[in-house]
C-alpha cells in the first residue's frame, strides 16, 4: 500500500519565525514529489515539484528538499509571515504503476499569529 | 477569462437524485482529473482523462460517471446521489508529457450536499 505521511498535522507559529515540516513517502517506488499550497476558500496551488535525490528548490522564502533514498521531503518556510498561514500539501507519484495518479497526504495546516 | 472554472460551487441535493459537476478549462490541458476532498483523507482521484474521449478511473469511481467530448469540458455525474457523496470536488488540469511531473492546476471546488 503507498502511503504518503505528513507531519505535524498541524502547526501554529509567530509571524518571523522561521518553521519546517516533514512529508514521508515509500522510498522503493519514488518518481517524483510534488508540494502544494492550499489556502483557505481558494484551491490548492503548486510550489514545487522534486525528482532527484537531494533537489533543493525555492520560491522566495519557501525552500524544499528531498531525500528520496530515505523517502522524505522537508518544507522550510523562513521568517513566517501571516499571508503564509496555509494548508501545506506534498502529492508522490509512484514509478511503478499508473504514474499519472498522485497519492496526497493530508497536509500540514500552518498557522501564523502577527 | 482563462483558468479552470467549476460550477455549480454550491449544491444541495437529495439522495437518489442525478447531479452533474461541470469543469471547464482554457489552456487546451491534456490531463484532467476529479478529486475529492473529505475529513481525513487526502485528495482521492475520482476519475480522469488524458485526452478528448478518453478516461479512466481513478481510487473512487464508484458512483460516478465521466466524459470528455471536448478537451476543454470534464462534466462529473452522480447518476444516484447518496449521502456517501457530499463532499468537495475539485476538478484539475495539467498538460501532457513527462511521467506526471507537471503541476496540476485546481478549480476552486464544487461543494456538494447530498440529503
Amino acid at each position: 500500500i503507498l502511503n504518503v505521511e505528513q507531519s505535524p498535522q498541524s502547526l501554529h507559529v509567530q509571524e518571523g519565525d522561521s518553521t519546517n515540516f516533514t512529508c514521508s513517502f515509500p522510498s522503493s517506488n519514488f518518481y517524483a514529489l510534488h508540494w502544494y499550497r492550499w489556502e483557505t476558500a481558494k484551491s490548492p496551488e503548486a510550489l514545487f515539484v522534486m525528482t532527484l535525490n537531494g533537489d533543493e528548490k525555492k520560491k522566495g522564502r519557501i525552500s524544499a528538499t528531498l531525500n528520496t533514498k530515505e523517502g522524505y521531503s522537508y518544507l522550510y518556510i523562513k521568517g513566517s509571515q501571516p499571508e503564509d498561514s496555509a494548508t501545506y500539501l506534498c502529492a508522490f507519484t509512484p514509478r511503478a504503476g499508473n504514474n499519472r495518479k498522485l497519492i496526497w497526504g493530508l497536509g500540514t495546516s500552518l498557522a501564523v499569529n502577527p | 477569462d482563462a483558468g479552470i472554472t467549476q460550477s455549480p460551487r454550491y449544491k444541495i441535493t437529495e439522495t437518489g437524485r442525478q447531479v452533474t459537476l461541470m469543469c471547464h478549462q482554457t489552456w487546451s490541458h491534456s490531463y484532467m482529473f476529479w478529486y475529492r476532498q473529505d475529513l481525513g483523507h487526502g485528495l482521492r482521484l475520482i476519475y480522469y482523462s488524458a485526452a478528448a474521449d478518453i478516461t479512466d478511473k481513478g481510487e473512487v469511481p464508484d458512483g460516478y460517471v465521466v466524459s470528455r467530448s471536448k478537451t476543454e469540458n470534464f462534466p462529473l455525474t452522480l447518476e444516484s446521489a447518496t449521502r456517501s457523496q457530499t463532499s468537495v470536488y475539485f476538478c484539475a488540469s495539467r498538460t501532457s508529457g513527462g511521467r506526471n511531473t507537471g503541476e496540476l492546476f485546481f478549480g476552486e471546488g464544487s461543494r456538494l450536499t447530498v440529503l
